[in-house]
């Protein structure tokens, strides 16, 4: 059974910190890795896709990278704002549907 | 933002009562999916649709049945609901499956009570 984790679950910072938000999955045979933004009550806004080919996206602020030997993907985060605050979900991408982890909820801190 | 649009966006009924909520896009994209998400679960898939009256199940299917008769409606129904399908469900919309960027709807938050 294909499997995402999320470690840690929450996650407090300060303000102008640069952070990394953490993603392993179980199934090295990947279309792709996606990761996504959750504010409260509110749906999921892709942020990055990383194909299976590719090594790393990169979009503003936010990098991710993606290593399909160890299974883990990164959510960099640099100089983090209190508008960064939320929860954070990856995606691993099948064929046909993704296997989301639980999500880090992040919190920056003025 | 992608052309999604989930109805209704509240809704409380009674144990028993059948339910179903509709989800609308004006993508024209081909897979339709139905998620519910739980504390302490995350994102789980329901249903998923790859064309008109082309469903799949997912991890937690049972107690919902799905149609798609049209390319920009999906439906979810819970036939005789029970409280453990309180939720808040998600529909999400991609043109091809797992390998693009996945697009979600503002959610539909359900009590069953």
């Amino acid at each position: 059974k294909q499997e995402v984790t999320q470690i840690p679950a929450a996650l407090s910072v300060p303000e102008g910190e640069n952070l990394v938000l953490n993603c392993s999955f179980t199934d090295s045979a990947i279309y792709n890795l996606q990761w996504f933004r959750q504010d409260p009550g509110k749906g999921l806004t892709s942020l990055l896709l990383i194909q299976s080919s590719q090594r790393e996206q990169t979009s503003g602020r936010l990098n991710a990278s993606l290593d399909k030997s160890s299974g883990r993907s990164t959510l960099y985060i640099a100089a983090s704002q209190p508008g960064d605050s939320a929860t954070y979900l990856c995606a691993q991408g099948g064929s046909e549907k993704l296997v989301f982890g639980k999500g880090t909820k992040l919190t920056v801190n003025p | 933002d992608a052309g999604i649009t989930q109805s209704p966006r509240h809704k409380v009924t009674e144990t028993g009562t059948p339910v179903t909520l509709r989800c609308h896009q004006t993508e024209n994209h081909r897979y339709m999916y139905w998620y519910r998400q739980d504390p302490g679960h995350g994102l789980r898939l329901i249903h998923y649709s790859y064309g008109v009256k082309d469903t799949d199940k997912g991890e937690v299917s049972d107690g919902y049945s799905v149609s798609r008769s049209k390319t920009e409606d999906f439906l979810l129904t819970l036939e005789s609901a029970t409280s453990s399908q309180t939720s808040v469900y998600f529909c999400a919309i991609s043109a091809t499956g797992g390998r693009e960027k996945l697009f979600f709807g503002s959610g539909t938050q359900l009590s069953v009570l």
